[in-house]
């Protein structure tokens, strides 16, 4: 079975650093690009940047360039998401993502991790 | 910037009946365009996308039409297990772009 098992939820301190995975299986990982997707509370979906674990080339929305790190380890087959300085704006839930992919081009989203909760709070 | 627009914010239909759900685009995509279902407390789930190709597993009651800057997502005869939230999103390749649209409540009427 095609699947992304995604960490756990966190809570965490304004100001503190925090990396959350993704792990792949059933599928060759290093072949499909990955994403991550934010969604704050109550609220829609936001894309966040793509990695192809291959050979780790990561591209980010320019909503969140700057503000996040998207990194991969193909040894394990498992794509993380990392701040280096949260802020109770980024509370939301996290959501990894595969990219199906048709004659070299990226199509939509189309497995999706559990997502990871990640609250940040004083 | 692409934005993708998505009308209405909610529906409300009965059970059996056909919901059409609207996304536009500000500017032409071709047919770049992907639907998704999310539920309540689940993650996103890929209904359509190249704007009506059914992804895998998705009933032929979804289907997809549009291209351009407009597209519909139409639900024919609904069920009770289709009554979420649907999304709407671009996709390109460069510059790399997976814009989604706010999204639409289909409620049960």
């Amino acid at each position: 079975e095609v699947q992304l098992v995604q960490s756990g939820a966190e809570v965490k301190k304004p100001g503190e650093s925090l990396k959350i995975s993704c792990k792949g299986s059933g599928y060759t990982f290093t072949s499909y690009w990955i994403g991550w997707v934010r969604q704050m509370p109550g609220k829609g979906l936001e894309w966040m940047g793509i990695i192809y674990p291959g050979d780790s080339d990561t591209r980010y929305s320019p909503s969140f360039q700057g503000q996040v790190t998207i990194s991969a380890d193909k040894s394990i087959s498992t794509a993380c998401l990392q701040w280096s300085s949260l802020k109770a704006s980024d509370t939301a839930m996290y959501y990894c993502a595969r990219l199906l992919s048709r004659d070299g081009y990226n199509l939509a989203f189309d497995i999706w991790g559990q997502g990871t909760l990640v609250t940040v709070s004083s | 910037e692409i934005v993708m627009t998505q009308s209405p914010a909610t529906l409300s239909v009965s059970r059996g009946e056909r919901a059409t759900l609207s996304c536009r685009a500000s500017r032409s995509i071709s047919r770049n365009l992907a639907w998704y279902q999310q539920k309540p407390g689940q993650a996103p789930r890929l209904l359509i996308y190249g704007a009506s190709t059914r992804a895998t597993g998705i009933p032929a009651r979804f289907s997809g039409s549009g291209s351009e800057t407009e597209f519909t997502l139409t639900i024919s005869s609904l069920q009770s297990e289709d009554f979420a939230v649907y999304y709407c999103q671009q996709y390109n390749n460069w510059p790399p772009a997976y814009t989604f649209g706010q999204g639409t409540k289909l409620e049960i009427k």
